[in-house]
């Protein structure tokens, strides 16, 4: 009965390869969002989508490509992998897209591009 | 862009003292958060504090807010070694959560 689950939990794959991964919130929650977690712990937000509707983009290459099929799934592609690309990202939810009630995390996905 | 900024970056105490930890942010919030990460795991929310409020207690931790100051702090009380971990500032606004650098803390046994 896990919260926010994320899968796979790690992904080694080649440079240029495209790969997803995927989340599930079982929490009812209308907001979902990916965050990327750096070498140095520097957590930053990516997307955000509410009841399925992408509300914050910050800035993310293309290649990354989020997909909400509906308010409890938030997948996220990545097309054209690059070293840079290596990263553990987290997936999250919170209730009615205020940040006022706390987000629950998932336990990440560690991306690694070799 | 970044916006919590926390100190120190790391911080090792022994078992039973408190740890006290600080945030600066730069601009207008609507709340604080703070989060708990151990780690290879995921982030856990701790407490949340609005920016009406000034001060706000959950167990063993005391969180405060001082928007004149853009700062808060969080007190962990009579620590525990399960207690290390590494501990993020968030600030809320416009539906975005922009999280610091964060801190290591150590509890000794």
């Amino acid at each position: 009965d896990t919260a926010v689950s994320q899968t796979p939990k790690y992904l080694v794959t080649q440079m240029g390869n495209d790969k997803s991964i995927k989340c599930e919130q079982n929490l009812g929650h209308d907001t979902m969002y990916w965050y990327k977690q750096d070498s140095k712990k520097f957590l930053k937000i990516m997307f955000s989508y509410n009841n399925k509707e992408l509300i914050i983009n910050e800035t993310v290459p293309n290649r990354f490509s989020p997909k909400s099929p509906d308010k409890a799934h938030l997948n996220l592609h990545i097309n054209s992998l690059e070293l840079g690309d290596s990263a553990v990202y987290f997936c999250a939810s919170s209730q009615d897209g205020r940040e006022g009630k706390g987000a629950f995390f998932g336990q990440g996905t560690r991306l690694t591009v070799v | 862009s970044q916006q919590g900024e926390e100190d120190p970056q790391a911080l090792s105490i022994q078992e039973g003292e408190n740890a006290t930890m600080n945030c600066s942010y730069k601009t207008s919030i609507n709340n604080l958060q703070w989060y708990r990460q151990n780690s290879g795991r995921g982030l856990v929310h701790l407490i949340l504090i609005r920016s009406n409020e000034r001060e706000k207690h959950s167990g063993r931790l005391r969180v405060t807010l001082d928007t004149s100051k853009k700062s808060s702090s969080l007190l962990i009380t009579a620590s525990r070694a399960a207690d290390t971990a590494s501990y993020f500032c968030a600030t809320g606004a416009n539906s975005k959560l922009t999280f610091g650098k964060g801190i290591t803390l150590s509890v000794r046994p």
